[in-house]
């Protein structure tokens, strides 16, 4: 069955210190994408990247770096000199799809708060 | 491009009567929806998809007959809750996925309802 773990209920850093946010997933396929999405306050799903099984490159845009790591099934996201604008809650998504859109599995998220 | 529109963005409405939240694709036709609930501090649990021109699939302990689902066009895809209760109020999210990239979500901003 498929399943996103995100254990790090909250997280409470100071602004500039870097933080890692955890995922974990569990999937028979073998083709499958990964996803990390920002909910601030506002409530709006801000999309942050789609990582398909086939590709474990790290990824690194500006301050935000992904680590992804098949063997441990594992999708963390790492935030460089935190800013008090990523205060929001952070969601690791799976979807296995393949040729048609399936569903996303959701994990519980993890909530971010940056103090100045 | 790849919007996506939900109106209201919040409604407040009585018990026992129904309200219909919109999710519209402004700038790309989508061929499949998704709705979401989420409850406050939870995750985003997928409620059914909604495919144009069929039946929606609805996910398991989800009341077809109490969220009417419909799909009439490629960008316009409406979920009434029929004769609400206090214990629907939550925050609705609809996607939609753009037929010339299959793999990928748009999320709407969420629709806030509160049943009195």
């Amino acid at each position: 069955a498929q399943k996103v773990t995100q254990a790090q209920t909250e997280i409470s850093v100071v602004e500039k210190e870097d933080v890692t946010l955890d995922c974990v997933y569990e999937t028979r396929d073998t083709t499958y994408y990964l996803f990390w999405y920002k909910q601030p306050p506002s409530g709006e799903l801000v999309f942050l990247i789609r990582r398909n099984s086939f590709d474990e490159q790290n990824e690194i845009s500006g301050r935000y770096s992904w680590n992804f790591q098949k063997s441990t099934s594992s999708f963390n996201f790492t935030i460089t000199a935190s800013q008090v604008v990523d205060s929001a809650v952070y969601f690791c998504a799976l979807s296995e799809a393949v040729y048609n859109t399936d569903k996303l599995i959701f994990g519980t998220g993890t909530r971010l708060q940056v103090f100045p | 491009g790849a919007v996506v529109s939900q109106h209201p963005s919040w409604v407040i409405c009585k018990s026992g009567t129904s309200v219909k939240i919109e999710c519209r694709s402004l700038d790309f036709q989508a061929t499949t929806m998704f709705w979401y609930r989420q409850f406050p501090k939870q995750s985003l649990m997928l409620m059914a998809t909604s495919n144009e021109g069929s039946k929606a699939t609805y996910e398991q302990g989800v009341e077809k007959d109490k969220f009417l689902i419909n799909h009439a066009s490629l960008t316009l895809s409406t979920l009434t809750v029929t004769s609400a209760h206090p214990e629907d109020s939550s925050f609705y999210i609809c996607s939609a996925t753009n037929t010339g990239d299959s793999y990928e979500q748009y999320f709407g901003p969420g629709t806030r309802l509160t049943v009195t």
